[in-house]
């Protein structure tokens, strides 16, 4: 069935680190895949999308690309800061009915 | 309002007590969804309307859980005999875009349910 694989965390990092949260999905038919952030104490937000392969999403610093042959869409950012903290979800939205599937979420913690 | 608002924010229940959720959505948003998160978890879908109708229930876990929205804006998600495994934190989500077929979603914080 339609499931997304996410790095598992917690991830910690220190300020300015590089970051990247690996994922991967299983879905049928030509998802769109959504990259969403919950800060502590907030509601979901949508980050980032991207509708077709080899498209780049970007946000607030962040970045992922739709890659069809490796059905991946790792979440990259240069350069963290401590305001990143949270927790990232992959999400693509797949099947028959193009619901959004969605992964455990990955924590993420920078330390200043 | 400028985002979805969901009451009560916290609720806490004793078992076999009925419950009633809120969600107010974005002003103009046609599609309304329903997921519920427990700790560790990724939302767990509920329930889509589109419009004042249903357009996909098949998330609901079983017929203690039910959800109206009779005027195509606010919704009340309705939980009968609740047990302690419905604890979660239950999630509203608005879109403007009709059908299930978009991921581009606006969430509320949430309303944390505690049976005990």
């Amino acid at each position: 069935g339609d499931s997304v694989t996410q790095m598992e965390g917690p991830v910690t990092l220190s300020e300015e680190a590089f970051l990247t949260i690996n994922c991967t999905y299983t879905a049928t038919g030509y998802p769109s895949l959504f990259w969403y952030v919950q800060y502590p104490g907030e509601g979901l937000q949508l980050l980032l999308k991207a509708t077709k392969a080899d498209d780049k999403g970007s946000n607030k610093g962040f970045e992922a690309t739709y890659r069809k042959e490796t059905t991946s869409f790792h979440l990259e950012k240069g350069s963290v800061q401590v305001s990143d903290s949270a927790v990232y979800f992959c999400a693509p939205n797949a099947g028959n009915n193009r619901k959004l599937i969605w992964g455990l979420g990955t924590s993420l913690a920078v330390n200043p | 309002g400028a985002g979805v608002s969901q009451t009560p924010s916290n609720k806490v229940t004793e078992k076999g007590k009925y419950v009633e959720l809120r969600c107010d959505p974005i002003s103009g948003h046609t599609a309304l969804y329903w997921y519920r998160q427990s700790l560790g978890q990724g939302p767990e879908f509920l329930i889509y309307f589109q419009g004042t109708g249903a357009a996909d229930d098949s998330g609901l876990p079983n017929d203690r859980f039910f959800a109206v929205r009779p005027e195509g804006s606010v919704s009340t998600l309705k939980i009968q005999r609740t047990e302690r495994g419905d604890s979660a934190v239950y999630l509203c989500a608005s879109s403007s875009r009709p059908g299930l077929n978009t991921g581009e979603l606006f969430f509320g914080e949430g309303s944390r349910l505690t049976v005990l």
